[in-house]
């Protein structure tokens, strides 16, 4: 089975454009998270999408957004961006089995660099 | 917010030692998984924890679901030199939402 896998795996962009980052989780699961992940905050959770709907998230500006489509693939957007803005983006799938605690795979990320 | 505790920091231990890592929270978790992190790649799952007390083995690593559900610890036993890279450690609770530790950093002397 393949794995998460996460498009593009390096970026470079200027303070103020947008990017757009993929996500297409593990064959069959239905649950996607995105982290951002830089040397002095760590792991941060940014949102997780279930069936096309946002179910939770964490605490990020309204820049940081993000959707999922029918086929569980998933896309992550940053608007206006800024130098802090510099992380490691990593995208988690998961199968999300009712009333079943769920471990969460993870793709190789996406290296994101604001000049 | 909830926050996990994760120590050491760092360890730089010979090649054949074993090694420890925790994480302790103020907060429940109901899983705890470990992961292992290399340059330039993403956090790879070594084990998952589902139950308080749980005791899981994955060949050389061992780790452990507290019986508070506020504490997990992983050990490596008998290092060797791959088994260099940063450890994180994770607790998912009640929120959904998946929280981190700050990592452990081990290097392996050969």
């Amino acid at each position: 089975k393949a794995g998460v896998t996460q498009t593009p795996r390096y970026l470079i962009k200027t303070r103020g454009q947008q990017v757009t980052l993929s996500c297409s989780p593990i064959s069959g699961h239905r649950s996607v998270s995105w982290y951002q992940q830089t040397p002095g905050q760590g792991l941060q959770f940014l949102f997780e999408y279930f069936s096309e709907t946002q179910r939770n998230k964490g605490n990020f500006p309204g820049r940081f957004s993000g959707r999922q489509f029918s086929n569980s693939r998933s896309e992550m957007n940053v608007s206006t961006l800024e130098l802090g803005d510099s992380a490691l983006y990593l995208c988690a799938s998961s199968v999300n089995r009712v009333g079943k605690s769920d471990t969460q795979y993870f793709g190789p990320g996406t290296r994101l660099t604001v000049l | 917010g909830q926050q996990l505790n994760q120590s050491p920091q760092s360890m730089f231990i010979q090649e054949g030692e074993d090694v420890s890592m925790n994480c302790t929270s103020s907060s429940i978790f109901n899983t705890w998984l470990w992961y292992k992190q290399e340059p330039g790649e993403g956090p790879v799952l070594l084990i998952a924890l589902y139950k308080a007390g749980e005791l899981t083995s994955n060949g050389r690593l061992t780790a452990q679901f507290g019986i508070t559900r506020k504490d997990s610890f992983l050990n490596i036993s008998a290092s060797i030199p791959s088994d260099v890279g940063i450890y994180f450690c994770a607790g998912l609770g009640n929120t959904g939402k998946l929280i981190f530790g700050q990592g452990t950093t081990l290097q392996v002397k050969p």
